[in-house]
């Protein structure tokens, strides 16, 4: 079975700084992928950025990029420019290729964002 | 309308009542699932449907009963439940069905807070 976790219970932030969050996985497949998805207070959760395990390139979507460590099994968010809207609970995720929409999720990270 | 409808928002009950919660997609999806959200912890995937058919039960007690009647619409009837299933439920859709799912977006729903007496 897979495990995902996330060590930071809360990240607070600045206006327009940079934050990152952690996460790190524990699988012993080689195909998977790799989500952060975010949950605002309105608590509709939405994905925010996907990472496939056999790219070597890191996914990167607008103020939002990954690093992917595949040995180090970590995959780390970074939101740049942070903006207040981004205040919310992000939860890292894995799934192994191929799979019927089964997500492993992490605990979350709550971030929040202050002017 | 958005997406993924759920009702009701908000459901308090007692151990002994039998309610259930409704989940609606209007984005022409194949496969619907529920999730438990608890404090702190990871959410929990709990039924997978695909084509109106269960593929996936993860050792969910029996006081929890999906249906799933066509591919818009899902529930979760609840009866003699217990206070420590109070939780968050959300509801989620995709649309791979009968491929090797390849994308991993979920479309969620807002949830169902859930208090069990």
């Amino acid at each position: 079975a897979q495990t995902v976790t996330q060590s930071q219970p809360e990240m607070s932030v600045q206006e327009a700084e940079t934050v990152t969050l952690s996460c790190t996985y524990d699988t012993s497949e080689n195909n998977y992928y790799l989500f952060w998805y975010k949950q605002p207070p309105s608590r509709q959760m939405i994905l925010v950025i996907r990472q496939e395990a056999y790219k070597q390139q890191n996914a990167t979507e607008n103020r939002f990029s990954v690093n992917f460590q595949k040995a180090a099994k970590s995959f780390s968010l970074k939101i740049s420019d942070s903006q207040l809207g981004d205040t919310a609970m992000y939860f890292c995720a894995f799934m192994k290729h191929p799979s019927w929409g089964k997500l492993q999720f992490g605990a979350g990270t709550q971030v929040v964002v202050t002017p | 309308e958005t997406g993924v409808t759920q009702t009701p928002r908000h459901l308090v009950m007692g151990m002994t009542n039998k309610k259930s919660l409704k989940c609606e997609q209007h984005l022409g999806h194949n496969a619907m699932y529920w999730y438990k959200q608890s404090a702190k912890k990871p959410l929990e995937l709990m039924f997978v449907y695909n084509f109106k058919e269960q593929t996936e039960n993860n050792s969910v007690p029996s006081r929890f009963s999906p249906e799933c009647p066509n591919s818009s619409h899902l529930f979760l009837h609840l009866h003699t439940l217990q206070p420590e299933d109070s939780a968050l439920y959300l509801c989620a859709s995709s649309p791979e069905t009968g491929l090797p799912f390849v994308t991993g977006e979920l479309f969620f729903g807002e949830g169902s807070r859930l208090t069990v007496l």
